[in-house]
């Protein structure tokens, strides 16, 4: 079962503009990271962060966490075309083996 | 070096049919993954291996569904009599470590497709 809802489902906007979308999920965790998948290629790692981290930056992607609403954002900066994609977060539990609990993604349209 | 690799990468087949997906992972890789990916909708969890040892499969949706990983390093997914409501991307992933805290490495996948 999916471990929770990314928000928007879909997104459209202009090369420059930033996107920001969102993910809830359930349970506790050990972390959270978020994926991209563009069509007809694999699931590709983008970031990762710690449950006791509420921050973290990785070139154009900023990813906030906030335990306490079991939620998480991930913001790209200065979007790109070549960002178009699905944008999935993945949430590691506390113990036993790291499955990953994906979202449903959110499809983002980055138009020239 | 290589990623992880999936073969087919497309497999048709009637219903009924028993099929066969492969997965490769990124050499020395310890821990393997295998997920379901229904069309718009997020990778599910199928089933785990840490070397050949077979430690979760309680995502296999019914006991058609088979996954080995006979020797450590390649593993095969096996689906017996294929019903319609298998038709998925069905992903294989690695990772170096059996850690909570590391990131998966995934394959391209095999869309299964049943008629």
């Amino acid at each position: 079962s999916q471990q929770g809802e990314e928000d928007p489902q879909a997104l459209s906007i202009q090369e420059g503009e930033n996107a920001t979308m969102n993910c809830s999920y359930k349970t506790s965790i050990n972390n959270l990271q978020w994926y991209r998948q563009n069509s007809g290629r694999g699931l590709v790692h983008l970031i990762l962060i710690r449950s006791n981290e509420r921050e973290k930056h990785s070139g154009r992607l900023r990813v906030t966490l906030d335990t306490s609403k079991k939620s998480s954002s991930l913001l790209i900066t200065a979007s790109r075309a070549a960002d178009t994609a699905s944008y999935f977060c993945a949430t590691a539990p506390n113990s036993g083996y790291s499955t990953l609990t994906f979202g449903k993604g959110t499809m983002l349209l980055v138009s020239p | 070096g290589a990623g992880v690799s999936q073969s087919p990468r497309y497999k048709v087949a009637k219903r009924g049919q028993d099929v066969a997906l492969r997965c490769d992972p990124i050499s020395g890789h310890v821990s393997l993954f295998w997920y379901q990916q229904a069309l718009g909708q997020g990778p599910e969890f199928l089933t785990y291996f840490q070397n050949e040892a077979q430690l979760d499969k309680s995502g296999l949706p019914s006991d058609r569904f088979f996954a080995e990983r006979p020797e450590g390093s390649v593993s095969t997914l096996k689906i017996q009599r294929t019903q319609q409501e298998d038709s998925a991307v069905y992903l294989c992933a690695s990772s170096s470590t059996t850690g909570l805290t590391y990131e998966q490495y995934f394959g391209p996948g095999t869309r299964l497709t049943v008629t």
